[in-house]
């Protein structure tokens, strides 16, 4: 079945930079895009950036300065890349898989909560 | 960025009540990429309804949508305890995918 996994460090100081990994299983990386969307504590969703199945990108403008996305199809993972994080980058951390422009986003992962405090 | 407005931001209903949520988009959205998403405390959002009318599955048939252009809703025929939740609107007409700002419905 369709699975997505999220992972990362947890706590990350202010102005420092992360990484984290969504791991699939289920289906290819060479079918289907990936989206990652962030939930402040109490808050709304925010879409972020995904990145296509033919590994081009498409990033939310108002980030893309300090936002980076890749993929390893071989290992079926998807890598976001955040710099310069600030408190308010506090959020729970999502990845969804790119179910279709008419179906949305069909699978999510459980999220990865990431705190930035120092 | 388009921006989704949703209303009421909080509502409450008694089980047996029929439900109205609406989402307000700032610019025209395509009826086909109208998503809505059912997110509960403690849980990743699930998608409940897409293209503006589409159930997902596993969601039950009193739920519907309906909508074109501007203007969207979600419709519960008759209220259940487990249809308490958060519902997000989203649009994937244009770049921000952007989503609304949730409307949390409750049990009265």
């Amino acid at each position: 079945q369709v699975q997505l996994k999220e992972s990362g460090p947890g706590l990350v100081a202010p102005s420092q930079s992360l990484s984290i990994t969504c791991t699939i299983s289920g289906f290819s990386l060479t079918s289907y895009g990936v989206h990652w969307v962030r939930q402040p504590p109490g808050k709304g969703l925010e879409w972020l950036v995904v990145i296509w199945s033919d590994g081009s990108t498409t990033y939310n403008s108002a980030l893309k300065s300090r936002l980076s996305i890749s993929k390893d199809n071989s290992k079926s993972q998807v890598f976001l890349k955040m710099n310069s994080l600030q408190t308010d980058d506090t959020a729970m951390y999502y990845c969804a898989r790119h179910g279709g422009i008419t179906t949305g986003f069909d699978y999510w992962g459980q999220g990865t909560t990431l705190t930035v405090s120092s | 960025q388009i921006v989704l407005t949703q209303s009421p931001a909080i509502m409450s209903a008694s089980l047996g009540e029929r439900v109205t949520m609406t989402c307000t988009a700032s610019s025209s959205v395509s009826s086909s990429y109208l998503h809505w998403y059912q997110q509960k405390p403690g849980s990743s959002p699930k998608l409940w309804i897409y293209s503006t009318s589409n159930l997902a599955s596993g969601v039950p048939a009193r739920f519907s949508g309906s909508g074109s252009g501007t203007s969207y809703s979600l419709t519960i025929s008759s209220m259940e305890a487990e249809d308490a939740a958060t519902y997000y609107c989203h649009q994937y007409h244009r770049s921000p995918f952007t989503f609304g700002s949730g409307t949390k419905l409750e049990i009265k």
